[in-house]
């Protein structure tokens, strides 16, 4: 398995509140991305990292901002979270100048529900 | 934003038989990746393609790279009840790195 790690794995939290979501990768990937899960979507894409302190956003981005200090890490923040944003958060990394093709590995998840 | 038309959204079959699955878009893919989801963990990596044409197992997996390039197909031959779980298929176009990413079929194997 990818050295992938999310912290927390879940998290219960009340509307209003700022949330912030850890991604750990010890692969040296320069790639990494934040999706969401809701049923009938499958996976949304939020933000999106290149590099370190190079982000860029995804399609559903609104509500959500993302940092990048050093390569492992990657965080999702959730400035005042809303009701909307309940759903399961999927960190991913990539190295795609290896191969030129985008082969993404998965972290396990971090469930959010906001009350 | 875009997603690619995966198909069926769900299927019921009974242990030992064959499944198919598939993607189909109106655009040209580069890349067509499947990916398979068990309850509660991230989706993993099954097969990678990167020719149109390609034909390319893994155990009791088949997936191919349509010729046209706008789609691509995922067999499970005589499937067991591990094969259960949300298979995904995902594309890439052009040089941009992201991925796009069908909404997924949901394996239930019939006791």
């Amino acid at each position: 398995d990818a050295g992938i790690t999310q912290s927390p794995r879940h998290k219960v939290t009340e509307t209003g509140t700022p949330v912030t979501l850890r991604c750990h990768q010890t692969e040296n990937h320069r790639y990494m991305y934040w999706y969401r899960q809701d049923p009938g979507h499958g996976l949304r894409l939020i933000h999106y990292s290149y590099g370190v302190k190079d982000t860029d956003k995804g399609e559903v981005s609104d509500g959500y901002s993302v940092s990048r200090s050093k390569t492992e890490d990657f965080l999702l923040t959730l400035e005042s979270a809303t009701s909307s944003q309940t759903s399961v958060y999927f960190c991913a990394i990539s190295d795609p100048g290896a191969t030129s093709t985008d082969t993404q590995y998965f972290g396990p998840g971090t469930r959010l529900t906001v009350l | 934003g875009q997603q690619l038309n995966q198909s069926p959204q769900s299927m019921f079959i009974q242990e030992g038989e064959d499944v198919s699955m598939n993607c189909t878009s109106s655009s040209i893919f580069n890349t067509w990746l499947w990916y398979k989801q068990e309850p509660g963990e991230g989706p993993v990596l099954l097969i990678a393609l990167y020719k149109a044409g390609e034909l390319t197992s893994n155990g009791r997996l088949t997936a191919q790279f349509g010729i046209t390039r706008k789609d691509s197909f995922l067999n499970i031959s005589a499937s067991i009840p591990s094969d259960v779980g949300i298979y995904f298929c995902a594309g890439q176009q052009g040089s941009n790195y992201q991925l796009i990413w069908g909404a997924g079929t949901k394996l239930i194997i019939k006791p």
